[in-house]
């Protein structure tokens, strides 16, 4: 099993819709969470970092389930440029520091 | 100007050649991070350092090695290029505040191959 999971998608969904992803990690001692954006052969970009009380970025909302170990991206009236991969990052924290990447969901927004 | 380059941005080369990928930084941050990409199985991570005399391996380090020959600087090396890493890399940086504030900012990725 992998430490952190993502159903790879994708989604297809047309403009206007509302999406959910959520990503699984299976280290409970995990410290912080981020979803990142990646645009085919790009560079993956922070999209917004995961605090346990929730957050919101304009039409994006991520959540954080610590006692089900799972966090979730929610884009609401998807646009076009929303079209990408999105990736659940963990970082475990605690003596070996690293982030852990899931392998990403791919959103197609359709006109 | 981009706040992490890399250089090249593409090499082709042959089975047991020596490589040498490059990563600069702008940003003034201590750490960074190299990582590679396949289809499938996300980045993963080959070696971190959190500064200049700090060089640690991360999960995939064999047949790589690093150089941090400044704040500014961290390049990796394939001593003898193997077909099986061909694959795109990836040179990050974090500043040094941890926690939610621990963003990571990415270089626009070197992709390799190895015939």
């Amino acid at each position: 099993r992998k430490e952190v999971e993502q159903d790879p998608g994708p989604f297809n969904v047309p403009e206007g819709a509302t999406v959910a992803f959520n990503c699984t990690y299976s280290n409970s001692a995990s410290q912080s969470f981020f979803w990142y954006r990646q645009d085919c052969r790009k560079e993956p970009k922070l999209l917004m970092s995961v605090y346990s009380s929730g957050n919101e970025d304009g039409r994006f909302t991520a959540q954080l389930n610590r006692a089900s170990q799972y966090i979730s991206l929610l884009i609401r009236d998807s646009k076009l440029s929303d079209s990408a991969t999105y990736l659940c990052v963990v970082n475990r924290g605690s003596g070996t520091y690293k982030y852990i990447f899931g392998t990403g969901t791919r959103l197609k927004v359709l006109a | 100007d981009a706040d992490v380059t890399q250089t090249p941005r593409n090499r082709i080369t042959k089975t047991g050649k020596r490589i040498m990928l490059e990563c600069s930084q702008t940003k003034g941050h201590d750490r960074m991070y190299w990582y590679r990409q396949d289809p499938g199985l996300g980045l993963r991570l080959i070696y971190y350092s959190f500064d200049v005399k700090d060089i640690n391996k991360g999960e995939i380090s064999d047949g790589y090695s690093v150089s941090r020959q400044a704040q500014a600087k961290f390049s990796l090396s394939l001593e003898s290029a193997i077909p099986n890493q061909t694959a795109l890399y990836f040179c990050a940086t974090s500043d040094s505040l941890g926690g939610s504030t621990d963003t990571q900012y990415f270089g626009p990725g070197t992709r390799l191959t190895v015939l």
